[in-house]
């Protein structure tokens, strides 16, 4: 069965400090990655999605970037945080349009 | 006009009765409509999807579907308090590879 894998859980960083979020998926093959965010109170923004290893699509222009070195890893990441990018942070996959498997998800707080 | 959009609620009900989640979308062209539940604090779970017009049930849970109004629902017969949660509405935007979700309604099922 399919497993999806996502760290950490929690954490909390200093503004301009880095970020690296992981998220590994086991027991498929090129799937569909997407990295959503959640704000206090908000809905579901997607940040990047990827339909296989290098190729990434951006959906909002931020100070984060993502990465796809493997087939089932994808990373999120930023080089200075900003108070803005607190949120709960979630990795999914999909082989179908729409059915997307969530990561336990990243509960992130900028300070 | 926001791709898709539902009343932010709370939705309150109570216990055995019957819950209604509605959700609008922009685009005449969508072809798949996709219902997912999320927990207080907790990553959002595919719970059921739409093609078609009409009706489609699952257990407790009915989805409704009106193209011509662009209009999707989920029905939940005899709520229970582990019912409550939030509700997001998804419809895929982008060539299929995305999924766009509504920012989701909160319901409340009371003893």
């Amino acid at each position: 069965s399919q497993t999806i894998h996502q760290w950490p859980a929690t954490l909390v960083q200093p503004v301009g400090s880095p970020l690296s979020l992981e998220c590994t998926v086991e027991g498929t093959s090129n799937p569909n990655l997407y990295w959503y965010r959640q704000a206090a109170g908000r809905g579901l923004q997607l940040l990047f999605y990827s339909v296989g290893i290098g190729q990434i699509s951006s959906e909002v222009p931020q100070n984060l970037s993502a990465s796809r070195p493997q087939d089932r890893q994808f990373i999120l990441s930023s080089k200075k945080l900003l108070l803005s990018d607190s949120g709960f942070y979630l990795c999914a996959w999909s082989l179908t349009t729409g059915e997307l498997f969530f990561g336990e998800g990243s509960r992130l707080t900028v300070l | 006009q926001k791709e898709v959009e539902q009343n932010s609620g709370p939705l309150s009900v109570p216990e055995g009765a019957i819950a209604s989640l509605n959700c609008t979308y922009s685009d005449r062209g969508s072809q798949s409509f996709f219902w997912y539940r999320q927990y207080s604090g907790k990553s959002p779970e595919l719970i059921m999807f739409i093609y078609s017009n009409g009706d489609k049930e699952d257990g407790r849970f009915t989805a409704q579907l009106n193209k011509a109004s662009q209009y999707v629902s989920l029905l939940i017969r005899d709520s229970q308090p582990s019912d409550s949660a939030t509700y997001l509405c998804a419809v895929p935007t982008g060539g299929g590879n995305k999924l766009t979700f509504g920012t989701g309604t909160q319901l409340k099922v009371e003893l």
